[in-house]
């Protein structure tokens, strides 16, 4: 089985500044990768998805996220954090038809 | 443009007490999900539905049940609430074998277990 690790559960960030969540999959083959948002009080929303195409994948929001095989890594970043970014971010990875999701990171924005 | 829907979106419980929780989708997908979700501890699974007709336990199951009622309609229930069950739980749904579609979604159903 899958398993997914988002290194560090609580990020803070200024407003402006970069934004960088962290998302390690253990697999050698390479799975479909997720990263979702979720807002406070609602459900969650997809934000970018890789399906082995191109390794840097652009989300919604300014958002993207690279794929890296030899890191084992899909890690997402937006280059200037606004206020509407504060949420909790989810990474998932699709394998074999099965979701395994990660435990989250909270994302705050300083203004 | 509905997507999933999840009724009702907050419960109070009171131990021992049973409740339904519903859920439904318009995309005419063939697998659905229910999720809780507990800080600190991500999404865990509970039960699944690859196709209707069939359901199958997830990763934390015990004091659930569901009945796969239709192919838009997936219903968890809680037979006798304890208040470990206090959690947000997530339906979600997705086109079987069409695992890089991702799931969908709905917005959830906060239960408090008093």
């Amino acid at each position: 089985a899958q398993s997914v690790t988002q290194l560090g559960s609580h990020v803070s960030v200024s407003e402006g500044a970069l934004v960088l969540l962290r998302c390690n999959y253990s697999s050698s083959v390479p799975p479909y990768l997720f990263w979702y948002v979720q807002y406070p009080n609602q459900g969650l929303q997809l934000l970018l998805k890789y399906t082995s195409a191109a390794t840097l994948v652009k989300g919604i929001n300014g958002f993207e996220a690279e794929f890296k095989k030899s890191e084992t890594s899909f890690h997402l970043t937006k280059p200037s954090a606004h206020m509407s970014d504060a949420a909790e971010y989810f990474c998932a990875v699709s394998d074999l038809g099965q979701f395994y999701f990660g435990t989250g990171t909270s994302l705050t924005v300083i203004p | 443009n509905a997507g999933v829907t999840q009724t009702p979106k907050f419960q109070v419980l009171k131990t021992g007490q049973s409740m339904t929780l519903q859920c439904a989708q318009d995309m005419n997908h063939n697998s659905m999900y229910w999720y809780r979700q507990d800080p600190g501890m991500g999404l865990r699974l509970i039960y699944y539905s690859a196709s209707e007709g069939t359901t199958d336990k997830g990763e934390v199951p015990n004091g659930y049940n569901v009945s796969r009622l239709n192919k838009r309609e997936f219903s968890l229930r809680l037979e006798s609430a304890a208040p470990s069950q206090t959690s947000v739980y997530f339906c979600a749904s997705s086109e079987a074998g069409r695992a890089r579609d991702g799931y969908t979604f709905g917005s959830g159903t906060r239960l408090t277990v008093v």
